[in-house]
């Protein structure tokens, strides 16, 4: 697609419970990023994948946090036993050369309950 | 200005008026500089960017001023108008020995019509 698409848009879940969160990055875009913004804050990073190389894991906040990328395209986000305090907008981005200008998707917000 | 942690600094101003918004950044390593912008629900949206090699840098109606020496980043948009009401964040890089871009808390900018 013209851009970078995430699903689900909203996520609703009950505390303990396990979610997926899914990025589509543009078409040919070899680095792919995770962030979390919560409310009234900054983006946070949590993973970066670029082609082939082990991602970069180092911003993950806990075991219950994982991705990965299949194909060098889509990834998924995976929040095991989620806590109310992930409630968050989780934002997905591309880019065509490694930390230059990112294309952000619009995000999953998620909210625990 | 901005700085990670803070609340969201808020700024108002008159349409057709100039706007500033100001970024403490905080590494000086930092080579790389990006301002986006976020509006209400959706992911952030490439405005500028400049190196380190840089003071100024212009664009359509935005010109980004960076003074390394205080570690200082500025966003100028000029002849505001209500369409650039939104949330604006900086976000610094360290090139190629970062995986990751650091973003501020952002700037709250409103345009009154």
């Amino acid at each position: 697609g013209a851009g970078v698409s995430q699903s689900p848009s909203n996520k609703v879940t009950e505390k303990g419970k396990d979610v997926e969160l899914r990025c589509d990055p543009i078409s040919g875009h070899t680095a792919l990023y995770w962030y979390r913004q919560s409310l009234g804050q900054g983006l946070e990073f949590l993973i970066y994948f670029q082609g082939n190389s082990a991602p970069d894991k180092s911003g993950l906040p806990s075991d219950r946090f994982s991705a990965e990328r299949t194909g060098g395209s889509v990834s998924t986000l995976t929040i095991q036993r989620t806590q109310q305090e992930d409630s968050a907008v989780y934002l997905c981005a591309s880019s065509l050369v490694p930390n230059y200008g990112y294309t952000f998707g619009s995000g999953t917000r998620l909210t625990v309950v | 200005g901005e700085s990670v942690g803070l609340h969201l600094p808020t700024l108002s101003v008159q349409e057709g008026d100039n706007s500033i918004i100001n970024c403490a950044y905080s590494n000086s390593a930092s080579d790389y500089f990006i301002w986006y912008k976020q509006e209400s629900g959706k992911g952030p949206q490439f405005i500028i960017d400049i190196r380190s090699n840089m003071d100024k840098r212009q664009g359509q109606r935005v010109t980004v001023l960076l003074n390394k020496t205080v570690k200082h980043l500025s966003l100028q948009i000029a002849a505001t108008q209500p369409g650039d009401s939104a949330v604006y964040f900086c976000a610094e890089n360290m090139g190629n020995t970062g995986n990751q871009f650091y973003f501020g808390t952002g700037t709250s900018l409103t345009v009154i019509p």
